[in-house]
């Protein structure tokens, strides 16, 4: 299994870009997780979908951010504009019931520098 | 919502030495997860505690949950180089449509060779 797919590696844009990030979660697993990290708040859950299905978004920022998953094997997360304090690594996760048992597995994180 | 805290925010140790970090959670936990992340890199799974009191040990690492399941420990014997990075609790919280994760801070461990 090639594990949690995340694209681009590494961005930098300049502030007021669209930004686009993208995952490819496990095949089979149910449950997607957007965190976001730095250095002042550590990880911070975004948003998380189950079987597709948005389940608690009270975690994006703003309406700058939004987050998408069309199908079982692909989502994104845009930032439109972006702004510099968006700078962070944003991880992908997935899990398999949950989380329970198995726990979570990320992606290799995205990243974002806005200047 | 629920806070998890974890300290030291930082641990500098000799090779050789043990290392502890602990985990203390705002409500009772119907389970926590421990994981590491290494430096330029993202969280990997290394356990998980569902009963009250309950240990699990994975080779020199030993994890324990409080009986009261709001709070863990997380104990390195003998630290090695390899075990650089940071290490960080998590708990379950699950919730009628699925559940969520709620990360610590993190316990940064520096070892000196």
């Amino acid at each position: 299994d090639a594990g949690v797919i995340q694209s681009p590696r590494h961005e930098v844009t300049e502030m007021g870009q669209e930004v686009t990030l993208r995952c490819k979660p496990i095949s089979g697993h149910n449950s997607l997780f957007w965190y976001r990290q730095t250095m002042m708040r550590g990880l911070e859950l975004l948003i998380y979908f189950n079987n597709n299905v948005p389940i608690d978004d009270s975690g994006m920022p703003e309406d700058r951010f939004s987050a998408k998953m069309p199908n079982a094997s692909f989502s994104t997360l845009k930032i439109q504009p972006s702004e510099p304090r968006d700078s962070a690594v944003y991880f992908c996760a997935s899990s398999l019931r949950g989380g329970v048992a198995y726990g979570y597995t990320f992606g290799s994180g995205t990243r974002l520098t806005v200047v | 919502g629920q806070q998890v805290m974890q300290i030291p925010q930082y641990q500098h140790v000799q090779e050789g030495e043990d290392f502890t970090t602990y985990c203390n959670s705002s409500t009772t936990l119907s389970n926590i997860q421990w994981y590491k992340q290494r430096p330029g890199g993202h969280p990997v799974f290394l356990i998980q505690l569902v009963k009250s009191g309950e240990v699990k040990k994975q080779k020199r690492l030993t994890f324990q949950f409080g009986e009261a399941k709001k709070n863990s420990s997380l104990h390195i014997t003998a630290t090695q180089t390899t075990d650089v990075g940071t290490y960080f609790c998590a708990g379950l919280q699950r919730e009628t449509s699925g559940s969520r994760l709620t990360f610590g801070e993190g316990t940064q461990l520096t070892v000196n060779p």
